[in-house]
């Protein structure tokens, strides 16, 4: 099954400076990579997701990047503000093959802290 | 408003009880999931369902148990059997199990008294 990587597992990073996540995967079969954000007692909210034929993606002051080829995907938050502070997980997902492949598979978290 | 709901926000369960959990999601998904979540760990899979009156286990099964009588819900019973039941529960759902995105409940807190 897949397996998957999260570092580091707590950032601390200043108000204004840019954050960055990064994920590994063992799956090569994977080809879906969502991050989510958790806020203290709510559920995981999708943030930004990327598939396999991109290498890059933004929203923003987020941006994912993927590199199929190492296996490892990265969340970049620019000009971070208070309200970035929150947990942050990366997962990993084939897509449907019709013969009950996995769903996703997460990371541990990051503990995203926003220094004012 | 479409979404999942998730009830009670918190649930207290005595020694010896069983108390179900309640998901349901008016997004026309056919896959659902529970998992459960520890202080300062990450997400950990106990049961899911790919289709209505058909459900998996997932990494941490035991003292659980699920039903899937209909599409939009996904009740989750917390057996006396389960010993360490305090955690915070989430419920998911996706159009299809694997490669898409999965939209989260906002939880149920379980306390033992």
């Amino acid at each position: 099954g897949e397996n998957v990587e999260q570092h580091p597992s707590t950032l601390s990073v200043q108000e204004g400076d840019s954050a960055v996540i990064k994920c590994t995967y063992s799956d090569s079969a994977s080809n879906y990579f969502p991050w989510y954000k958790q806020e203290l007692g709510k559920g995981p909210q999708l943030i930004i997701d990327i598939r396999s034929n991109v290498g890059e993606k933004k929203d923003q002051r987020i941006a994912v990047t993927l590199n199929k080829t190492a296996k490892h995907f990265s969340l970049h938050i620019t000009e971070t503000q208070p309200e970035d502070s929150a947990v942050y997980f990366c997962a990993a997902s084939p897509s449907y093959s019709g013969g009950g492949a996995d769903g996703l598979t997460f990371g541990k978290g990051t503990h995203l802290i926003i220094q004012p | 408003d479409g979404g999942i709901t998730q009830s009670p926000k918190y649930l207290f369960r005595k020694e010896g009880q069983n108390v179900t959990l309640s998901c349901e999601q008016n997004l026309n998904h056919d896959a659902m999931y529970w998992y459960r979540q520890d202080p300062g760990q990450g997400l950990r899979l106990i049961y899911y369902s790919q289709i209505v009156n058909d459900f998996q286990k997932g990494d941490i099964a035991e003292g659980y148990s699920v039903s899937r009588e209909k599409k939009e819900s996904f009740p989750l019973t917390v057996t006396s059997a389960q010993k360490n039941p305090t955690a915070f529960y989430l419920c998911a759902s996706s159009i299809v199990h694997e490669g898409e995105t999965q939209y989260f409940g906002p939880g149920t807190r379980l306390l033992v008294l």
